[in-house]
């Protein structure tokens, strides 16, 4: 059965740590992307990637970097430059045509102790 | 820049009782339109997408969305709530870039 995986269900960050949340898919997808999810609010975009070894930054890119070295894989690493990473974090992947919906991960919550 | 609006943060609605719930777009050229369903603490779902052709189009689960170009709207309607159809509405519009753009999203509650 294809679908993308996100790992770690739950996740904790001190202060000061640098975390990577992991986002696979076996669906032959070209475009891979991570929204951040707070409370009340909508998806917020912080980078996406169409093709391997190529990425861009989303709305809210700072204090994350992601990278693509394979097709299947698109970790985000969330960095101690982040001041405010507690959140639930979603991967998303498509394939490159804009009347294609996303297939989602189910997601990663994050938390700082 | 492309926005989407969902005016309603919540609604309740009676279990077999008719839902609609509403979505407001802006962008520039020929929207590519989408509506998601979320349960508490998943991913999200595709119920249904609208590109071309007609303007009423039938999703998973039983849902329906209108396409209304004049209004900007993207409506998704239900005949008839299900206990199970509790849940978090996502409308998304996408871009030629490939990027979507998600509203805040409206909860749904269903009455017994």
């Amino acid at each position: 059965d294809g679908g993308i995986t996100q790992s770690p269900k739950y996740l904790f960050r001190k202060e000061g740590q640098n975390v990577t949340l992991s986002c696979e898919q076996n669906l032959n997808h070209d475009a891979m992307y991570w929204y951040r999810q707070d409370p009340g609010q909508g998806l917020r975009l912080i980078y996406y990637s169409q093709i391997v070894n190529d990425f861009q930054k989303g709305d809210i890119a700072e204090g994350y970097s992601v990278s693509r070295e394979k097709k299947e894989s698109f970790p985000l690493t969330v960095t101690s430059a982040q001041k405010n990473p507690t959140a639930f974090y979603l991967c998303a992947s498509s394939i490159v045509q804009s009347e294609s919906g996303y297939t989602f991960g189910s997601g990663t919550r994050l938390t700082v102790v | 820049a492309q926005s989407v609006t969902q005016p309603d943060i919540h609604i309740t609605v009676s279990e077999g009782a008719s839902l609609e719930l509403r979505c407001n777009y802006s962008y520039g050229a020929t929207p590519y339109l989408f509506w998601y369903v979320q349960s508490p603490g998943q991913g999200l779902q595709l119920l249904l997408k609208y590109f071309s052709g007609d303007t009423l189009v039938q999703g998973i689960k039983g849902f329906e969305a209108e396409f209304k170009r004049s209004q900007s709207s993207f409506n998704l309607r239900k005949p008839s709530v299900h206990w199970s159809d509790a849940a978090e509405y996502f409308c998304a519009v996408r871009t030629n870039a490939g990027k979507s753009t998600f509203g805040d999203g409206t909860t749904l509650t269903v009455k017994p």
